[in-house]
């Protein structure tokens, strides 16, 4: 079954960088276009990234633009996202989920905390 | 503020029905049929409940449906059990540059 495991969160302080990773198993990886989506805490779902299946394209929220990289390893079934310049208000739960078709996100990972704080 | 308005909190008891609306604009809910609905218990990830406005994945009961009229979805979960109480959340593609949007969520409480 579709398995999607995140890792790569942490505390750190606001100017700082972090890598988040997700490993994805259980359906063809380069097939699928993946998702970043985020959740404050107590907050509701905010869409943070998608990265098509090959890589080719990248769409961001504004609210990451300039600051956020997705991107991705195909041989490695590999989801990334870079983040430079976080800010406090980048303190959320990072999901990663995958786009099945155009239009639908279904299956999610379970979550990494990210704790911007100075 | 999210994109997509839903009520803060809805509740029902046992084998009530209940509904969750979703109200949008002309850029995403009233424009697309892309409309998704996500159950979230505390601690755990999105599980996917509709999909296309009135679509279920298999394995979702068929308690739970979803519609839409202009600018607002719906989902109503009829039987209302105790395991459905959950934050419940909408979804959909948008023509903005944000391209995916989500309302607040609502949170379900079965009495």
């Amino acid at each position: 079954q579709v398995q999607l495991v995140e890792s790569g969160g942490g505390a750190v302080q606001p100017g700082t960088s972090l890598r988040l990773s997700c490993a994805a198993s259980g359906f063809t990886f380069s097939g699928n276009g993946m998702h970043w989506v985020r959740q404050a805490p107590g907050k509701g779902l905010e869409w943070v990234a998608l990265i098509w299946y090959d890589g080719s394209k990248k769409y961001y929220a504004d609210s990451v633009k300039g600051r956020f990289t997705i991107s991705r390893d195909n041989s490695r079934n590999t989801l990334f996202l870079q983040m430079n310049s976080l800010r406090v208000d980048d303190t959320a739960v990072y999901y990663c989920a995958r786009l099945y078709g155009v239009y639908l996100i279904d299956y999610w990972g379970q979550g990494t905390l990210v704790t911007v704080s100075s | 503020q999210s994109a997509l308005t839903q009520p803060a909190s809805v509740s029902g008891s046992p084998g009530q029905s209940i509904t969750i609306s979703c109200t949008g604009t002309s850029s995403d809910v009233d424009d697309y049929n892309y409309v998704s609905w996500y159950q979230q218990h505390p601690g755990k990830a999105p599980k996917l409940m509709i999909y296309e406005v009135s679509n279920r994945p298999s394995g979702v009961p068929d308690r739970f449906s979803g519609s839409k009229s202009g600018n607002t979805a719906s989902l109503t979960i009829s039987g209302l059990q105790a395991e459905d109480e959950a934050d419940y959340y909408c979804n959909s593609y948008t023509s903005s540059s944000t391209l995916w949007v989500f309302g607040g969520g609502t949170k379900l409480t079965v009495l």
